[in-house]
């Protein structure tokens, strides 16, 4: 089955700071991604997606990087906010979207 | 309108009961989707809906009953449940199933079995 997995469970920031958080998957069937948020208490919240075709996609303060070779994304999170505290999911779409473990993401003023 | 909008956020039931939790997206959307996620862990997926036709069941109890009434609703009907069931239920849709489009997702229903 799909494995989608990340690598820090948990990133503390400065708020300004960039942050980056990672994320790898097994299936080199996926062939599009999408970065969700997730507050206390609430549902995913989609932040930005890339398709296979593509190795780089460029949001607002938020950037997705695609490395087919290793099977890595990674979202970047430019000038952190406290806003941006959250826990980040990837998730991965094969016949089905499969999520990674999270990221927790403390921003500290 | 791009809401998916569940009802209801909270709900607390005996382990003899049966209640329901229902979800509604009118943004055309055919492809529905249940998930159930457990605190600190990512959405897990129970149930896929394509076209009103259930067509992803991932192995779950016969507790839960998910029904598609029409193109917009998504009703899980829930019945003699555990404690372990407690969870938050995420319900999301996307235009087609296993087409590169994203999932929204509902705000959850955060369920306490007792």
């Amino acid at each position: 089955g799909e494995s989608v997995g990340l690598h820090l469970p948990t990133l503390s920031v400065q708020e300004g700071d960039n942050s980056i958080i990672n994320c790898a998957y097994s299936n080199s069937a996926s062939d599009y991604f999408i970065w969700y948020k997730q507050e206390s208490g609430k549902g995913p919240q989609f932040i930005i997606d890339i398709r296979s075709n593509m190795d780089k996609r460029q949001g607002q303060r938020v950037t997705v990087l695609l490395n087919k070779t290793v099977k890595h994304l990674s979202l970047q999170i430019a000038a952190t906010q406290p806003g941006d505290s959250a826990v980040y999911f990837c998730a991965a779409l094969g016949d089905k979207f499969y999520f990674g473990s999270g990221t927790k993401l403390n921003v500290k003023p | 309108d791009t809401e998916v909008t569940q009802t209801p956020k909270h709900l607390v039931m005996g382990m003899t009961n049966k209640k329901s939790l229902k979800c509604e997206q009118h943004m055309g959307h055919r492809a529905m989707y249940w998930y159930k996620q457990k605190a600190k862990k990512p959405p897990e997926l129970m149930f896929v809906y394509s076209y009103e036709k259930l067509s992803i069941n991932e192995s779950v109890p016969s507790r839960f009953s998910p029904e598609c009434p029409n193109s917009s609703l998504l009703n899980l009907h829930l019945h003699a449940l555990q404690p372990e069931d407690s969870a938050l239920y995420l319900c999301a849709s996307s235009q087609r199933v296993a087409q590169n489009t994203e999932a929204f997702f509902g705000q959850g229903t955060r369920l306490t079995v007792v």
